[in-house]
């Protein structure tokens, strides 16, 4: 029962290009997340969003944007594509309380960037 | 921010208890602490919750001491399986940002 879907696996696009990551959530939560993760650095926040069209920056927001036209729907956007955004990016939901219940995590979109 | 911070690595043998501690110095106070498991090329899976005292669920358990500065995730008898990074995640007191833990690469052996 796959909960929070990531359109792509894995992606290699190069240097310059627009770049979609797209997330969409079945459980009917307000919250969405994009994080990235690299090897030494952890989970770290990109962007996250509390409500549609509604957008926080998180702790490295340069170089990307997110959009959120639908509740169930947040995008990522590399809107120009680097060697340095190599890496796993994760969507996460989770409903209002979600702090308590916790998130639901996407099986992630590893981005190569050449 | 606060420190969330974990040991990098633990090595185990199957049939072993593993006890995974995370210190979190600047929790908030009204929040609760998560810990998750993530596989190779996979996102973080939730393993437990709890905000105070001990939790206990059909996979692991979580310890809390009162000033709740830390927690202890206590897998029990592991098996190859449960080789997997762990995090915890928790509010930051400050920023009220929730904050994943640095993660800690558990190996089992048989």
């Amino acid at each position: 029962d796959v909960k929070v879907t990531q359109s792509s696996r894995y992606l290699v696009k190069r240097t310059g290009e627009k770049v979609f990551l797209e997330c969409v959530q079945d459980m009917d939560h307000e919250n969405m997340f994009w994080y990235r993760q690299d090897p030494g650095l952890g989970l770290r926040l990109i962007y996250f969003s509390y409500d549609v069209k509604m957008k926080e920056k998180g702790d490295i927001p340069e170089g990307y944007s997110v959009s959120r036209e639908k509740k169930e729907r947040f995008s990522l956007i590399l809107e120009s594509a680097s060697t340095n955004q190599t890496s796993m990016y994760l969507c996460a939901s989770s409903s209002p309380v979600g702090r308590v219940d916790g998130y639901t995590f996407g099986s992630g979109t590893r981005l190569t960037v050449v | 921010l606060a420190k969330t911070t974990q040991p990098i690595s633990m090595d185990s043998y199957e049939g072993q208890e593993v006890n995974i501690t995370c210190s979190h110095n600047n929790i908030a106070t009204n929040d609760y602490i998560t810990w998750y498991q993530q596989f190779p090329s996979q996102g973080p899976r939730f393993i437990i919750q709890g905000y105070k005292t001990k939790v206990t669920n059909e996979v692991a358990s979580l310890f809390i001491p009162a000033d709740r500065k830390s927690s202890t995730l206590s897998l029990p008898r592991v098996s190859l399986s449960d080789t997997a990074v762990y995090y915890c995640l928790v509010g930051d007191g400050n920023t009220d940002k929730l904050i994943f833990g640095t993660g800690t690469r558990l190996q089992v052996f048989p």
